[in-house]
């Protein structure tokens, strides 16, 4: 069982090029999630989609986008990556975003160096 | 607004036993969670509370007072396996996730 795959798991990137990460899940999980996770600061929310072909924006949106064509897969792209972009992103899936526990799968990261 | 916050660090003996506390304020609630994160992989569930009280669960327990905006988690025969970082998180009106910046526990022999 897989659970949430996310690639790549680490890249670096040149500062104005575009980069797309990408999350698949095989849990047939409604809602997915992407985050980013900083020294310091909590896990901030940047885009979700609570179910196929609905996205919605997080507390840092700004130059990201996403999109959910089905429910398996949720890519993030940076459409010109500056060095603030920096970060561990995670992705998530959850059953429900209203379920009894709201408890969150995660992948295991991909850690982006812009330069 | 939203706040939630917990110390940096803090530091254990194996055998122990440890609290992580929790501090939040919030205009909606929806429940709080905890996460264990160990260096380098991806967080993992560990608790959830809605209701004021005592969860347990194995070695870990959460417990939660609304009324205080508080919430710790207990961790009990510590191991050094259980060197992580815990986060707290609360589940707002809307049923999104605002974290904490995470606890470090050094666990030492």
């Amino acid at each position: 069982i897989a659970g949430i795959t996310q690639a790549p798991t680490s890249q670096i990137l040149a500062a104005g090029r575009r980069m797309t990460l990408r999350c698949t899940q095989d849990m047939r999980h409604n809602a997915m999630y992407w985050y980013r996770q900083d020294l310091g600061l909590g896990l901030r929310l940047i885009h979700y989609s609570n179910t196929a072909g609905t996205t919605g924006k997080g507390e840092v949106p700004d130059g990201y986008s996403v999109s959910r064509a089905n429910t398996d897969d949720f890519p993030l792209t940076l459409a010109s990556a500056v060095p603030s972009q920096t970060s561990v992103y995670f992705c998530a899936s959850s059953d429900s975003i209203q379920g009894d526990t709201g408890e969150l799968f995660f992948g295991e990261g991909s850690r982006l160096t812009v330069l | 607004g939203q706040n939630i916050d917990q110390p940096t660090e803090m530091t254990a003996t194996e055998g122990a036993i440890v609290q992580i506390n929790c501090t939040y304020q919030t205009s909606g609630f929806n429940g709080l969670f905890w996460y264990q994160q160990h260096a380098g992989e991806a967080p993992t569930f560990l608790s959830y509370n809605v209701l004021d009280g005592l969860e347990e669960k194995g070695r870990f327990s959460s417990f939660l007072s609304r009324s205080k905006g508080y919430s710790y988690l207990l961790l009990k025969e510590l191991q050094m396996k259980d060197s992580a970082s815990y986060l707290c998180a609360l589940m707002d009106s809307n049923y999104q996730l605002i974290w904490g910046a995470g606890t470090k526990l050094i666990i030492k022999p």
